[in-house]
């Protein structure tokens, strides 16, 4: 399972950071990704990272320099900071878990979201 | 990028859905997926390695395709199978589709 929190409202240039609790899987091991829909928009990509082992972390070009992706796998949680928001960021933001084992690449397990608003 | 067409399906319950998703060069089968997603809900998993059924998901959908098209197909609607459908790729960075609203 997969759950989010930290979602809210925020003002122009502020901060938020969400975070992700993961239970039901070797989280250690886990790939997990955030990807983000604005309000009656499609899917966007917004950051990856894997195990710390492999120690790889990639981020959408939208929010590359701006967000932060990090895990605490004694927490087995995955955070994302995200600073200097703009309107644009404004999305429910997922975090799902990126499942390799099969040898296949894809989003096996998603979140039910969180809500970020940024306005003044 | 990957490119779905059409942007919108109207269909009746009981009939076929054919769902493209274009890529812009060619991608390895098994970093492909689709997914569903109905209003105010978190996306589903339908198809990964393009053509593989996940878990629950019931026969009349199936995937097929290869290099740089790549197809979701509904053999015949049920009424909550109108939904918004998304293609997935897993590379460099990870690229969805625009998606496709199957709608009534």
């Amino acid at each position: 399972q997969v759950e989010e929190s930290g979602g809210g409202l925020v003002k122009p240039g502020g901060s938020l950071r969400l975070s992700c609790a993961v239970s039901g899987l070797t989280f250690s091991h886990a790939w997990m990704t955030w990807v983000r829909q604005a309000p009656g928009k499609g899917l966007e990509w917004v950051a990856l990272i894997k195990s710390q082992a492999m120690g790889t972390i990639t981020y959408g070009a939208p929010v590359e320099g701006r967000f932060t992706i990090s895990r605490d796998d004694s927490k087995n949680t995955v955070y994302l900071h995200m600073n200097s928001l703009t309107s644009e960021d404004t999305a429910v933001y997922y975090c799902a878990h990126v499942d390799t084992n099969s040898g296949n690449y894809f989003l096996g397990q998603w979140g039910q979201g969180t809500l970020v608003i940024v306005s003044s | 990028v990957l490119t779905q067409s059409p942007g919108t399906l109207s269909l009746s319950p009981g009939e076929r859905a054919t769902l493209s998703c274009r890529s812009s060069q060619s991608v390895s089968s098994s970093f492909l997926a689709w997914y569903q997603q109905t209003p105010g809900r978190a996306p589903r998993l339908l198809i990964y390695g393009a053509s593989i059924r996940a878990t629950g998901i019931p026969g009349r959908f199936s995937g097929s395709g290869s290099g740089t098209d790549f197809t979701l197909t509904i053999s015949r609607l049920e009424r909550e199978d109108f939904a918004v459908y998304y293609c997935h790729h897993y590379g460099d960075s990870i690229t969805f589709g625009g998606g496709t609203k199957v709608e009534i």
